[in-house]
This record gives C-alpha cells, sequence and structure tokens, in this order.
C-alpha cells in the first residue's frame, strides 16, 4: 500500500514565526487530507487537497500530485495551534481507508 | 450539521471483558470507517463499510473483533474478549461518495480504551 512520510517529526516556535510541514507519498493519490489533532485527540479536518493549493486564513497548503508531497503552512502562529499534524493520503489500491503519517507534533510558545 | 457522534468517550475494562463501541455518522453519508489510533501513531483503518455491507475487513482481527452497520447508518465495533494490547482510542469515521468518488472524510471524537 501507499507510503506516507511527514517531517519534521517535532517543532518548536515562538507565537509569531511561520512554519511549513511537509508529506511525501509513495503513489498517485486520489484523497489526500490534512487533520490537526487537538489536545482531546479530536481528528479536526484542515484540508482536502488531492492537488492544487488551498487557504483558509492563516493556514494553506499546497499538493504538487506530480511530484508526491503536500505541503502545509502555518502563519503567524497562535499557541492554539499546538498538537500533533496529521497528512493522511489514499490511492486507490488495497485497503480503502486513509493511511495516516506518523505526524509532526507542533509546539507554539508564548 | 452534526458531525460524527461516538459513544462512550471513555472506557476502563478488565482483560478478558467484552466492550462495545458505538457510531452515528454525518447523516446522509453511505461509508462508514474504523480506525485504530495507538499512542503516539497515526490512525490505522480496521473496517471500511459501504451502507451496510462490509466491503474490506482485512484489517480487523476476526478472532476477537466484529462489527456491524445494521440498516446502513449506526455502527457498532466489538472487542470480545478485550487483552491489554487493545488500549487504544477507537476512531469512527465518514464519508459521502457520489458516484462511487472518493470524498473527504471526517471523525469522530473516538473512544480511549483502557484495559487494565
Amino acid at each position: 500500500g501507499i507510503q506516507v512520510e511527514q517531517s519534521p517529526p517535532d517543532l518548536i516556535l515562538q507565537e509569531g514565526a511561520n512554519s511549513t510541514l511537509r508529506c511525501n507519498f509513495s503513489d498517485s493519490v486520489n484523497n489526500l487530507q490534512w487533520f490537526h489533532q487537538n489536545p482531546w485527540g479530536q481528528l479536526i479536518n484542515l484540508f482536502y487537497i488531492p492537488s492544487g493549493t488551498k487557504q483558509n486564513g492563516r493556514l494553506s497548503a499546497t499538493t504538487v500530485a506530480t511530484e508526491r508531497y503536500s505541503l502545509l503552512y502555518i502563519s503567524s502562529s497562535q499557541t492554539t495551534d499546538s498538537g500533533v499534524y496529521f497528512c493522511a493520503a489514499h490511492s486507490g489500491g488495497g485497503a480503502d481507508g486513509l493511511t495516516f503519517g506518523k505526524g509532526t507534533h507542533l509546539i507554539i510558545q508564548p | 450539521e452534526a458531525g460524527v457522534v461516538q459513544s462512550p468517550r471513555y472506557k476502563i475494562i478488565e482483560k478478558k471483558q467484552p466492550v462495545a463501541f458505538w457510531c452515528n455518522p454525518i447523516s446522509g453519508h453511505n461509508t462508514l470507517y474504523w480506525y485504530l489510533q495507538n499512542l503516539g501513531q497515526g490512525p490505522e483503518l480496521l473496517i471500511r463499510y459501504e451502507n451496510e455491507e462490509a466491503v474490506d475487513d482485512s484489517q480487523l482481527p476476526k478472532d476477537r473483533f466484529s462489527a456491524e452497520r445494521l440498516k446502513g447508518v449506526d455502527s457498532t465495533l466489538k472487542i470480545q474478549p478485550a487483552e491489554l494490547g487493545d488500549s487504544a482510542v477507537y476512531l469512527c469515521a465518514s464519508s459521502s461518495r457520489p458516484g462511487g468518488a472518493y470524498n473527504e472524510q471526517f471523525f469522530g471524537p473516538g473512544t480511549r480504551l483502557t484495559v487494565l
């Protein structure tokens, strides 16, 4: 099945800083999603982005499907942005669920 | 619009006891998924339903795990008997698949199981 790798595994930033999270995947995708898992464990949908670029407030994402990677940008970080960010993909073959990366643990310090 | 609902949110049981988790998907979503999330890891798929049919259960440990989705809406995931290694968060997700096309998945808050 598809492999999903995220980097960096951990990231500590000061409030107000910008960050870029990367997701590499091993096969063509027909579904790619970014999630934020909050401290209570809830997976919050950030972007559904199998290709192209989307923006939502301080967050934006770009998926370059031909090169098999996706980037999540967070600008002007706030302490509430802390948590684990997951990239998840589906390639159309094998199990028909999302394959998740191991996540990026982001800590925003005041 | 209500999101995916799961209950209970937390469950503590002793090993060898049975346990069941319940999920109500977003209204109109015909596809329902159960995932397992171990500490420090991303969720992993256990089973997928299209309406009431389990179309992918290859990752479900069938010796002790079972699932059902009667009437193609709510779903129940059961473990009997539970083992210490089953301690994890069990997540339910749903999506709509108009014309069979893949679509965005939405997750419930999960059930955190602790087996003592």
